[in-house]
C-alpha cells in the first residue's frame, strides 16, 4: 500500500511569489492534516480535512494560506504571497478514522525556502 | 495553549549504549501520546500510540512507558545502533472542544556513533 506522498519535495521561491504544495493521502483515508515545522521549532498543526470539508483550520497562520481538498482525495496548500517566515517543512498526514486514538501517517514533507 | 516538552534536545551516544528520553505533556483532556521517529527528508514513522496510564509498549529494542496522571512518557532504546540515529518526536492528543489535535514537542535528536 502506498504511503502519503507530497510534491514537490523541495521548493525555493522568492518573497512575494506563490507556491502550491500537494498531498496525496493513503487511499481510503478520509482524514487529512497539514502541519508545518519551522527550523528549530516543533511541528505545528495547520488544519484538518474530513473528506472535502475543513473540520478545523485553527492553526492556519493567516489568510495568505489557502488549503483545498476538492473531491475529498488529494489536497493542495497554497501560499500567496509567500513571506520569509513561511520557510519550513510542510508535512501532510492522513488517518482512516478520527478519534481519540487517531493514528496518523505522515508524508516526507515539502521543504519550502522563501528568499 | 498546550505545551509538550522533550528532553534532552540532543544526545550523542556510543554504539551499544542504552539511552532514554523524556516527553512531558498536559494531563488535562488527554487522550493519547504518540511517539514518532523522524529522519530528515523521510516521513516521520509512527513508533507507538499509548492511551492508558501505566501503558508500556515495545518494538524490538525500543520501548515506551506512559504516566497520564503526572503527564510524562519515557522512550528507551536498548543497545543503540548507528541506524537509530534520528529525531524522536512525541505528540500529545488532547481534546479541544470537539476537535482532537496532535501537539508536538521539538524532538530529541539522537546521534549514535559507531
Amino acid at each position: 500500500e502506498a504511503g502519503v506522498t507530497q510534491f514537490p519535495s523541495h521548493s525555493v521561491i522568492e518573497k512575494g511569489q506563490t507556491v502550491t504544495l500537494r498531498c496525496d493521502p493513503i487511499s481510503g483515508h478520509d482524514n487529512l492534516y497539514w502541519y508545518r515545522r519551522v527550523m528549530g521549532k516543533e511541528i505545528k498543526f495547520l488544519l484538518h480535512f474530513v473528506k472535502e470539508s475543513k473540520q478545523d483550520e485553527s492553526g492556519m497562520p493567516n489568510n495568505r494560506f489557502l488549503a483545498e481538498r476538492t473531491g475529498g482525495t488529494y489536497s493542495t496548500l497554497k501560499v500567496q504571497p509567500a513571506e520569509l517566515e513561511d520557510s519550513g517543512v510542510y508535512f501532510c498526514a492522513s488517518s482512516q478514522v478520527w478519534d481519540s486514538y487517531n493514528e496518523q501517517f505522515f508524508g516526507p514533507g515539502t521543504r519550502l525556502t522563501v528568499l | 495553549i498546550l505545551n509538550v516538552e522533550q528532553s534532552p534536545q540532543s544526545l550523542h551516544v556510543q554504539e551499544g549504549d542504552s539511552t532514554n528520553f523524556t516527553c512531558s505533556f498536559p494531563s488535562s483532556n488527554f487522550y493519547a501520546l504518540h511517539w514518532y521517529r523522524w529522519e530528515t527528508a523521510k516521513s516521520p514513522e509512527a513508533l507507538f500510540v499509548m492511551t492508558l496510564n501505566g501503558d508500556e509498549k515495545k518494538k524490538g529494542r525500543i520501548s515506551a512507558t506512559l504516566n497520564t496522571k503526572e503527564g510524562y512518557s519515557y522512550l528507551y532504546i536498548k543497545g543503540s545502533q548507528p541506524e537509530d540515529s534520528a529525531t524522536y518526536l512525541c505528540a500529545s492528543l488532547n481534546s479541544g472542544g470537539s476537535n482532537y489535535k496532535l501537539t508536538f514537542g521539538k524532538g530529541t535528536l539522537l546521534t549514535v556513533n559507531p
